[in-house]
């Protein structure tokens, strides 16, 4: 079984600094896929970005990267010059490859917040 | 439509009662799959479709959930004799295959379901 562990319930950050959400994850298969949603107010679910285990270079999509360290089973999320529209809960999941990249398992969530 | 659509927004129910909920995924995708967010639970896989057959039933919490999909398309989510436990948004997602590993999975806006 898969398990992803967030520590952080809650984050705050100014306007336009960069943060990292922490997500550390535990699986035994070799092969498995890493993902980050938003889920804002409104409630519909935002993928973010996605890192493979196999990939050697961080992922990176707009203002959004991964920092994924492999060894130490960790694949936090930053978010750099952050934005009033970035404050949501934020969902860090894995999935592996002998069953479905679409069968997640997801952390507890951080929310974020971001002040002017 | 252009993304994954969920009827009803809300229901209310009442103890005991069976409910359906459907899903209608993103035309042409062929994994479609149902998730519940819950506060206690957080959000918690059900089951997935690759076309209509269902190849992970794992996440139904008890023979009282069912689901089915029909014309590779719409799928139906069905909770017999409702129990308070079952209150929770139900979640479907779809993407084009289950297999690849970096394609996006969207969701829908959700069923917020009520027992009372």
């Amino acid at each position: 079984a898969q398990k992803i562990t967030q520590t952080q319930p809650g984050m705050f950050v100014q306007e336009k600094e960069a943060v990292t959400l922490d997500c550390t994850y535990d699986t035994s298969d070799q092969s498995y896929g890493l993902f980050w949603y938003k889920q804002p107010s409104s409630g519909e679910m935002i993928f973010l970005i996605y890192q493979g285990s196999y990939d050697e270079q961080n992922a990176t999509e707009g203002r959004y990267s991964l920092n994924f360290q492999k060894a130490r089973k960790s694949a936090n999320l930053v978010i750099s010059a952050s934005q009033l529209g970035d404050s949501a809960m934020y969902f860090c999941a894995t999935a592996v490859s002998r069953t479905s990249y679409g069968k997640l398992t997801f952390g507890q969530g951080t929310i974020l917040t971001v002040h002017p | 439509g252009a993304g994954v659509s969920q009827s009803p927004s809300n229901k209310v129910t009442e103890k005991g009662k069976d409910v359906e909920l459907r899903c209608d995924p993103i035309s042409g995708h062929t994994a479609l799959y149902w998730y519940r967010q819950s506060l206690g639970q957080g959000l918690e896989f059900l089951i997935y479709f690759q076309g209509n057959s269902a190849p992970d039933k794992s996440g139904l919490p008890s023979d009282r959930f069912s689901a089915e999909r029909t014309g590779g398309s719409v799928s139906t989510l069905t909770i017999q004799r409702t129990q308070q436990e079952d209150s929770a948004v139900y979640l479907c997602a779809s993407r084009r295959d289950a297999g690849t590993p970096n394609e996006k999975l969207f969701f829908g806006s959700g069923t917020q379901l009520s027992v009372l």
